[in-house]
């Protein structure tokens, strides 16, 4: 009964190469969002999809793209991996997108290790 | 400009002592919500308490409050009575319109 998933936990991966991350909440909410935590635990925020809609995108490589099927996943993609993009990817999903108000719950994190 | 300061970077508490975890932000935004995360070294991030910019009551959740100051723009995290499991990275956060804001963190260790 997890509420928001993400898949793999671990990905470890050469640079250059393209890798996906799933992710999935079971909460009915109509809004998720995938975060980036890098090495001194700082947690910014790189996009977020409203009823399969983009709604943020913030600054970030064109050689990421989110994908939502459906308002239950968004899947994060990112082509031609850097030793950069070492990090730990939060998946969040919140109810409606007000973010004054709702609460943004988060997977358990995926660890990206480019070599 | 930063939105959220979390000025102490670590913090040491005694088991069953409360502590203050300090949060300040900054909006020009009306309405607003600010949010306590908590980070064990497990990795997950754990949804604390929440305070809505017009509550006029803090926020309290088991043994965590929420000590909100909106004239001062402070939202600090009160841990009461701390146990060992209670070590962890802790978040401020604030959201508003549909950004999310998040401060750098405070590393809390209980000790026995």
């Amino acid at each position: 009964d997890t509420a928001v998933s993400q898949t793999p936990k671990y990905l470890v991966t050469q640079m250059g190469n393209d890798k996906s991350i799933k992710c999935e909440q079971n909460l009915g909410h109509d809004t998720m969002y995938w975060y980036k935590q890098d090495s001194k635990k700082f947690l910014k925020i790189m996009f977020s999809y409203n009823n399969k809609e983009l709604i943020i995108n913030e600054t970030v490589p064109n050689r990421f793209s989110p994908k939502s099927p459906d308002k239950a996943h968004l899947n994060l993609h990112i082509n031609s991996l850097e030793l950069g993009d070492s990090a730990v990817y939060f998946c969040a999903s919140s109810q409606d997108g007000l973010a004054g108000i709702d609460t943004q719950y988060f997977g358990p994190g995926t660890r990206l290790t480019v070599l | 400009a930063q939105k959220i300061t979390q000025t102490q970077p670590g913090m040491f508490v005694q088991e069953k002592e409360a502590v203050t975890l300090d949060c300040t932000y900054d909006t020009s935004d009306q309405s607003y919500g600010l949010f306590w995360y908590k980070q064990p070294s497990s990795g997950e991030m754990i949804f604390l308490i929440y305070q809505g910019s017009y509550d006029e009551q803090n926020a309290t959740e088991g043994r965590y409050s929420l000590n909100f100051q909106k004239a001062r723009k402070s939202a600090n995290l009160v841990i009461s009575a701390s146990q060992l499991g209670d070590s962890a990275m802790y978040f401020c956060a604030m959201g508003t319109g549909n950004q999310f804001y998040f401060g750098t963190g405070t590393s809390l260790t209980v000790i026995p």
